[in-house]
């Protein structure tokens, strides 16, 4: 089963405005994480955050936790053009076959 | 850079060609993972090594061979390939295998991909 989808598919922004985006997932995990794709490129991780955390910042970055439903949310703060690129999650329980990502949120910051 | 390198960057094949994808990591890490990633669908998990063993096949068809020779080296031979394969091949790397019961915080560190387009 797919251990994190992200939604929406797509975000647009103005440069300096706040980006939300949200992940779901189906069974319960130890921990989730959230990685950040440039175009063409590999996945770069940025944060991960612990099933008995409910929040965790990193720089401009804060992530969000709520195990009760199973979801997650990831906030960049004051965004630059830079930050244009996809954004996925992926929750583990303990399985490498879990391992797994969603189609990422493709978010552009307009400058 | 993550540390793990990838080539070729872009590949062109034909569907009869046999070629290699090789991925190498300069990191230490003991365990290492192939994914397949086409437009517009999630990211799929194709294999696991762990300690040069091969601990996950998602149900990869067999014209992708895997072959994980030591801890720094995978490689990924394809054979044989149709048109829907064409994609972004992503080796990744983890320090031990994420998942095992005191191993669930590590994080995956990816190569740049290999573009793959099959005519």
């Amino acid at each position: 089963s797919q251990q994190g989808e992200e939604d929406p598919q797509a975000l647009s922004i103005q440069e300096g405005e706040n980006a939300t985006m949200n992940c779901s997932y189906k069974t319960s995990i130890n921990n989730l994480q959230w990685y950040r794709q440039n175009s063409g490129r590999g996945l770069v991780h940025l944060i991960l955050i612990r099933s008995n955390e409910r929040e965790k910042h990193s720089g401009r970055l804060r992530v969000t936790l709520d195990t009760s439903k199973k979801s997650s949310s990831l906030l960049i703060t004051a965004s630059r053009a830079a930050d244009t690129a996809s954004y996925f999650c992926s929750g583990s329980s303990g399985s490498a076959r879990q391992l797994t990502f969603g189609s990422g949120t493709q978010l552009t910051v307009l400058p | 850079e993550t540390g793990v390198t990838q080539t070729p960057r872009h590949l062109v094949m034909g569907m009869t060609n046999k070629k290699s994808l090789k991925c190498e990591q300069h990191l230490g890490h003991n365990a290492m993972y192939w994914y397949k990633q086409s437009a517009k669908k999630p990211l799929e998990l194709m294999f696991v090594y762990n300690f040069k063993e091969q601990t996950e096949n998602n149900s990869v068809p067999s014209r992708f061979s895997p072959e994980c020779p030591n801890s720094s080296h995978l490689f990924l031979h394809l054979h044989t390939l149709q048109p829907e394969d064409s994609a972004l091949y992503l080796c990744a790397s983890s320090p031990k295998l994420v998942g095992g019961l005191s191993l669930l915080y590590e994080k995956l560190f990816f190569g740049s991909g290999t573009q793959l387009s099959v005519l």
